[in-house]
């Protein structure tokens, strides 16, 4: 069965740098998009960034464009978000999930990966 | 930007018929998603496409889509039912609407 488990997560002051993965089984990874969502504490969801199954295509929210990467090693069936210069509004659980292309919709979800951006 | 609007809250009798409504500038002409989210749970698309649902979603939900409203529909409402739902669509990024939390009375 699919399984998305994100990991990478904990506490972080601001201005500093953190890596988020998403370990990625029971598909053929390297056939699928990729997205982050993340969820703030007592808000709502939020798009954060997509990879094209290939890595070739990435896209980013304004909230995170040039601070965060979104990367993916299609050999070890991982997805990454590289986050620099973190802020306090940035705290969130971060979700990785599936997607058949870039804009589509997502059926699988993480757990996710709790970031919390304090000094 | 693109902005979707739920209401912040439905209340809905058990075994009734709960609406959530979703509104945005032209919706019609976008396909929109829906997910449920229990208390720290992640999210679970219940309704694609405007009016699809994966497989394990029962029948009783249901979407409807146009004009400036999309609505997601669940019939005989059951208390597991109650959670958070969003609405989700594509512009320039991905778009979630607020949220609307879902009561059963």
């Amino acid at each position: 069965q699919v399984q998305l488990v994100e990991s990478g997560g904990g506490v972080v002051q601001p201005g500093r740098s953190l890596r988020l993965s998403c370990a990625a089984s029971g598909f053929t990874f390297r056939t699928y998009a990729m997205h982050w969502v993340r969820q703030a504490p007592g808000k709502g969801l939020e798009w954060v960034a997509v990879i094209s199954f290939d890595g070739d295509n990435k896209y980013y929210a304004d909230a995170v464009e040039g601070r965060f990467t979104i990367s993916r090693d299609n050999a070890n069936n991982t997805l990454y978000l590289q986050m620099n210069s973190l802020r306090p509004e940035d705290t969130a659980m971060y979700f990785c999930t599936r997607d058949i292309i870039l804009t589509g919709y997502w059926e699988y979800w993480g757990q996710g990966t709790q970031v919390t951006v304090s000094s | 930007s693109y902005e979707l609007t739920q209401p912040l809250s439905v209340s809905v009798a058990q075994g009734q018929t709960a609406t959530i409504t979703c509104g945005g500038n032209n919706i019609g002409s976008k396909s929109v998603h829906w997910y449920r989210q229990r208390p720290g749970q992640a999210p679970v698309l219940v309704i694609y496409r405007d009016n699809n649902r994966p497989s394990g979603i029962p029948e009783r939900f249901s979407g409807s889509n146009s004009g400036t409203t999309a609505t997601l529909t669940i019939s005989r409402a059951q208390a597991a039912d109650e959670a958070d739902y969003y609405c989700q669509v594509w512009d320039s990024s991905a778009v979630f609407g607020g949220g609307t939390k879902l009561t059963v009375l």
